[in-house]
C-alpha cells in the first residue's frame, strides 16, 4: 500500500530521554512535516523539509532536530530539551509546489513517565 | 489513545441535516487552502482544498467556500451522517516563503440519530 508510515504508534519515555520518531512515505514526495498536536488545539508546525538534505524550523521547533538524508525518510527525534513532550505527533508529506495535496500519516503518541 | 479536540467548539446536528463548519483564517497571502477531517487518535484525513482564485468548490456531499474579503472559509455538509461526527480543522499555505501549513484551531461535529 502507498502512503505514510509512522512508528511507534505508542512511546514512552522517561525524562532525560531522546526518543525518536520514525516517518517513511512511499509516494515519492519531495516535502515532509512534522507535527505535534496537543488535546483541544490544531497542529503546530515543528519542521519541515522541502528537498533531501535540506529542512527549517518550524514554529516550535526547539527541543526536537530532523534529518532528510533520504527522500522517503523524515525521523523526528525529541530530546531531553523539550520540557513538555507528551503529545500526539503527526508526520505529513506532499508533492511540492503550488496547491499540492498534504497526506498525513496515522500519528505516533510520545508520552513521558 | 488519548483523545485530541477536547475543548473545541461543537457543532451538534441531527442525522439527514445539513451541517456547515465556519473557519476565519490569518494571513491574507494564503493561496491554497484545506479541510481536513480527524477521528479520534488518528491523522487528519483529507476532504477537499480549494485555491485562492476560486471562490467555490464542491466535492462528494461536501462544498468549500472561500470568502477572501473577510479571510473566511466554510465547510458545507451534505445530508450528515453519523460517520461524519469527527474533529474539522480548516488549513491555508502562504503564497510565498514557508510552504508548510498553518491549521485553524478545529471544530467538533457530532451527528445525532
Amino acid at each position: 500500500d502507498g502512503g505514510i508510515t509512522q512508528s511507534p504508534k505508542y512511546l514512552f519515555r522517561k525524562e532525560g530521554q531522546n526518543v525518536t520518531l520514525s516517518c517513511e512515505q512511499n509516494l515519492n514526495h519531495d516535502a515532509m512535516y512534522w507535527y505535534r498536536q496537543d488535546p483541544g488545539q490544531g497542529l503546530r508546525l515543528i519542521y519541515y523539509s522541502q528537498i533531501v538534505n535540506d529542512f527549517q524550523k518550524g514554529d516550535i521547533a526547539e527541543g526536537y532536530s530532523v534529518s532528510r538524508e533520504k527522500k522517503e525518510s523524515f525521523p523526528l527525534t525529541v530530546t531531553s530539551a523539550q520540557k513538555n513532550p507528551t503529545a500526539f505527533y503527526l508526520c505529513a508529506s506532499s508533492s511540492g509546489g503550488s496547491g499540492n495535496t498534504i497526506y498525513f500519516g496515522e500519528g505516533s503518541w510520545l508520552t513521558v513517565v | 489513545g488519548e483523545s485530541v479536540g477536547l475543548h473545541l467548539p461543537t457543532l451538534s446536528v441531527q442525522e439527514g441535516d445539513n451541517s456547515i463548519i465556519n473557519c476565519a483564517y490569518s494571513n491574507s497571502a494564503s493561496d491554497y487552502f484545506i479541510w481536513y477531517k480527524q477521528e479520534s487518535g488518528k491523522g487528519p484525513q483529507f476532504i477537499i482544498d480549494i485555491r485562492s482564485n476560486m471562490d467555490k468548490r464542491q466535492g462528494q456531499r461536501v462544498t468549500v467556500l472561500l470568502n477572501k474579503t473577510v479571510k473566511h472559509l466554510s465547510l458545507q455538509i451534505a445530508a450528515t451522517q453519523p460517520g461524519d461526527s469527527a474533529v474539522y480543522f480548516c488549513a491555508e499555505r502562504g503564497d510565498t516563503g514557508r510552504r508548510a501549513l498553518t491549521f485553524g484551531s478545529g471544530t467538533r461535529l457530532q451527528v445525532q440519530p
